[in-house]
């Protein structure tokens, strides 16, 4: 199946401090991109969806200057906790729809674990 | 709004044996994909099985299979043989045909398997 690859894995930073996480789809076109996040034994949260050269659509109750979605080209898109406090800290995760009409499937990442002190 | 519920958060079973994991999902449309994902403890999600809400029958995958009721929004999964690789959080989802791909999942189930 397609391949999504995140990066960095694991990330620990200072309160105050920035942080970003990439996400690619390794050997597929990715119009679409999800960014989801995780709290621990829950369910994952749709925090926004981003296409390639546009802005990025956020769920409701997510701050947009917090949270910053860049999806440059049809393999990357980014997101950016911006001045991450330690209410930051979550397992994200990004998936990556090829695009296709009728084929449904999403490709996920191996996800983020961002930890702020 | 599609919601997704999983009703037991937690399940246990014996190795080689069966499991059954339910949810219930709620939408007013007629088109649209269902899923199981697995999330082992390395956290990646893993596609188990998808269902198009047109097709009256039920996936089936190896020992994996669904029963999709779509009168009464229901699609349950089926491990069948139970290994212990199979232990994971098991969350049902649920993807609209139209617009974005956006995907809706339930809260999870957890599967333990007991050698």
């Amino acid at each position: 199946g397609a391949v999504v690859s995140q990066h960095p894995s694991r990330v620990i930073c200072k309160s105050g401090t920035s942080v970003k996480i990439e996400c690619r789809s390794l050997d597929f076109q990715a119009t679409t991109m999800f960014w989801y996040r995780q709290f621990p034994k829950k369910s994952l949260m749709l925090m926004a969806t981003s296409n390639e050269g546009s802005k990025a659509t956020y769920e409701q109750g997510v701050e947009k200057d917090k949270f910053l979605i860049n999806h440059a080209s049809l393999t990357l898109s980014t997101l950016t906790v911006t001045s991450a406090h330690p209410e930051d800290s979550s397992f994200y995760i990004c998936s990556a729809w090829t695009g296709v009409i009728g084929t449904g499937e999403l490709f996920f990442g191996e996800g983020s674990r961002l930890t702020v002190l | 709004a599609q919601t997704v519920t999983q009703s037991q958060p937690e399940m246990s079973v014996q190795e080689a044996e069966t499991v059954t994991l339910s949810c219930t999902y709620d939408t007013s449309e007629s088109d649209y994909y269902l899923f199981w994902y697995k999330q082992p403890p390395s956290r990646q999600m893993i596609l188990v099985i998808r269902q198009e809400a047109y097709k009256q029958q039920n996936a089936t995958e190896n020992r994996f299979s669904v029963n999709f009721q779509k009168a009464a929004k229901s699609f349950s999964l089926k491990i069948s043989d139970s290994q212990l690789g199979d232990a994971a959080m098991y969350f049902c989802a649920y993807r609209s045909e139209r617009g974005y791909q956006k995907v809706t999942f339930g809260t999870g189930t957890k599967l333990q398997v007991i050698p």
